[in-house]
């Protein structure tokens, strides 16, 4: 596609219940990368595909957070069991490699009830 | 900590002013930096970046200046206009590629005033 799209677009959620949020990159494009935004906050860095490789998971906040990445291109943000404060816009990002500049989706509205 | 991080959260210019939006790193290893540019509800959009072997870089109405002696960046935009009203990072890269080589600041808040 033209650009990074994330689906869908905003979520309401009901506290204890999983969510799965989705990002297609600009193809062609071998990093992906999530962040999460809270309300008038910068951006918290939570995972990172590189191509083939071991992704770098190192900004999960806790367990009940996952994400993959399918063929390279598509990926799912996963939060199981969410907690309110799991509640912000949780951005997905791609780029064409190293110290490229990122192109960022609208991101995914999620709010837990 | 945080390595990059702006000087002011928010900034209020008249509009057909010129806008300065400062950011200092302290990573003087840092070798790649970005401007983002985000309005409300949507995602950050990317503005103009510069490489650490430039003092200087113009893009349209945007200007980045990068001063390493004082690890200090700074974003220009010149007659600021209501469109230019959105929070704006600064990113820095220290060159290992990957998640864990770029940092954002939190950004600061750009007002237009008419």
């Amino acid at each position: 596609g033209a650009g990074v799209s994330q689906s869908p677009s905003n979520k309401v959620t009901e506290k204890g219940k999983d969510v799965e949020l989705r990002c297609d990159p600009i193809s062609g494009h071998t990093a992906l990368y999530w962040y999460r935004q809270s309300l008038g906050q910068g951006l918290e860095f939570l995972i990172y595909f590189q191509g083939n490789s071991a992704p770098d998971k190192s900004g999960l906040p806790s367990d009940r957070f996952s994400a993959e990445r399918t063929g390279g291109s598509v990926s799912t943000l996963t939060i199981q069991r969410t907690q309110q404060e799991d509640s912000a816009v949780y951005l997905c990002a791609s780029s064409s490699g190293i110290q490229e500049k990122l192109f960022f989706g609208s991101g995914t509205q999620l709010s837990v009830l | 900590g945080e390595s990059v991080g702006l000087h002011l959260p928010t900034l209020s210019v008249q509009e057909g002013d010129n806008s300065i939006i400062n950011c200092a790193y302290s990573n003087s290893a840092s070798d790649y930096f970005i401007w983002y540019k985000q309005e409300s509800g949507k995602g950050p959009q990317f503005i103009i970046d510069i490489r650490s072997n430039m003092d200087k870089r113009q893009g349209q109405r945007v200007t980045v200046l990068l001063n390493k002696t004082v690890k200090h960046l700074s974003l220009q935009i010149a007659a600021t206009q209501p469109g230019d009203s959105a929070v704006y990072f600064c990113a820095e890269n220290i060159g290992g590629g990957g998640a864990d080589g770029l940092t954002f600041g939190k950004g600061t808040h750009l007002i237009i005033q008419p």
